[in-house]
């Protein structure tokens, strides 16, 4: 089973400050990679995938990078409602397996 | 609108069943293959279970192999999860997603409850 190990497990980022989110997967995953955003009492919503491809629903402040091992997603300027939890996932193997998350609160 | 509205969740008792169902519209539901994903109280996200979308091919985490069975009607456009042998450690919130082919999860719905306990 592939391990994904989120970091930080809190950011604590003032609004209109960068944030960078990272994942590390225990073997390549090549970019087989997914990230999501959970606001509390919601379900998950796609933010990213093939570790940098943004569906259009989420503005260009977010980003993605990375391939292999090492995932990054970059949130330029935050916004109140960017504070939420955010997982990568990998789909590169069965089972398909989440970080543990990086909660983005406010600072 | 994609959309999908799980239902079925509710209280059981360890060693007790139960089926959850999900349900889809806004697009062609036997083109896609499916996700069960639980999230356990204050907990982060699990994957569960995957289903093809002839219902040919299945898929089980550990954790849940031998217990759950997923399975799919697709003149009913409606995906299942069969739980069977639940212990405290199955509650959760279940949640239903679309994929294609396999990778991501996709459109994802609300969620249903279940509750484990005596």
């Amino acid at each position: 089973e592939i391990v994904m190990t989120q970091s930080p497990a809190t950011l604590s980022v003032s609004p209109g400050e960068r944030a960078t989110l990272s994942c590390t997967a225990s073997q390549g995953i090549s970019r087989d990679l997914a990230w999501y955003q959970q606001r509390p009492g919601q379900a998950p919503r796609l933010l990213m995938y093939g570790a940098s491809t943004r569906p259009s629903a989420f503005p260009a402040r977010f980003s993605g990078s990375g391939s292999g091992t090492e995932f990054t997603l970059t949130i330029s300027s935050l916004q109140s409602e960017d504070f939420a939890t955010y997982y990568c996932l990998q789909y590169h193997n069965w089972p398909r397996t989440f970080g543990q998350g990086t909660k983005v609160e406010i600072k | 609108e994609v959309q999908l509205v799980e239902s079925g969740g509710g209280l059981v008792q360890p060693g007790g069943s139960l089926r959850l169902s999900c349900a889809g519209s806004g697009f062609t539901f036997s083109y896609y293959s499916f996700y069960w994903v639980r999230q356990a109280p204050g907990k982060g996200l699990e994957y569960v279970s995957a289903i093809s979308s002839g219902g040919g091919d299945t898929f089980y985490a550990n954790s849940v192999e031998g217990r759950f069975t997923i399975s799919r009607d697709n003149s009913k456009d409606t995906l299942y999860l069969q739980m069977g042998s639940l212990r405290a450690e199955d509650m959760a919130v279940y949640y239903c997603a679309t994929t294609s082919n396999f990778n991501h999860m996709d459109v994802w719905g609300k969620g249903t409850t279940v509750t484990v306990s005596s």
